[in-house]
């Protein structure tokens, strides 16, 4: 059964702080570990990382993935109060044709003023 | 930018009622999912749908769930007789190919009573 562990669960921070996110997954036959924003319901395409050791920016965030560790992490710097949210973590398989993902519990995290 | 919608966002139904979820997805996305989250876990695949016909489904996805695509763009998931336990938040999904990032709508909010 695939699997994802996201650390830690719920994280606040002061904004301007910069935070890591991590992500640790099994699963067989990897094709894809997706990084999404959840904030207040539905889930925003944040990073798709197929690769090892590329890092993926988007502003202040950015993303990297180990695939010998299994591992991913999400950085945001300089963070913002509108960076609140849930971050989810998911993993998709090779072998489908559409994308099952896994998704992991997710990591909440609160930026005060 | 195109979105997912999804209606209601709420829905409110006596145990062992059918319920019809609908969504409508990107419209020239080929790849349409159901996830759902229940409270406070994560968020789980139900079903993929491609060419009209449904091509991967989970465990939780038994003979009580159906999916359609009755037109060029509605998608629907119907649940034949709801039970306490399928109270969640319902999401809609959709992709332009498989093994490609998912965009997901803001939810149905399901409660069985």
């Amino acid at each position: 059964e695939d699997k994802v562990v996201q650390s830690p669960l719920s994280l606040v921070v002061h904004e301007g702080d910069t935070v890591t996110l991590n992500c640790s997954y099994e699963v067989t036959n990897f094709r894809s570990l997706l990084w999404y924003k959840q904030e207040k319901k539905a889930p925003t395409f944040l990073f798709m990382l197929t690769s090892s050791g590329i890092e993926k920016k988007s502003g202040r965030l950015s993303s990297i993935l180990d695939k010998k560790e299994l591992f991913s992490i999400l950085n945001i710097t300089a963070t913002q109060t509108g960076d609140s949210a849930v971050y989810l973590c998911a993993v998709e398989r090779k072998g489908g044709t559409a994308s099952k993902l896994t998704f992991g519990t997710g990591t909440r995290l609160q930026v005060t003023l | 930018e195109p979105e997912v919608t999804q209606t209601p966002s709420h829905q409110v139904t006596q145990m062992g009622q059918e319920v019809i979820l609908r969504c409508v997805p990107i419209s020239n996305h080929l790849y349409f999912y159901w996830y759902r989250q229940i409270l406070g876990q994560k968020v789980e695949f139900l079903v993929s749908f491609y060419n009209n016909e449904i091509s991967e489904k989970s465990e939780i996805f038994d003979d009580q769930f159906s999916v359609e695509r009755p037109d060029g763009s509605n998608f629907t998931l119907k649940i034949r007789s709801t039970k306490l336990e399928d109270s969640a938040m319902y999401f809609c999904a959709s992709s332009w190919v498989g093994n490609e990032k998912l965009f997901f709508g803001s939810g149905t909010q399901l409660s069985v009573l």
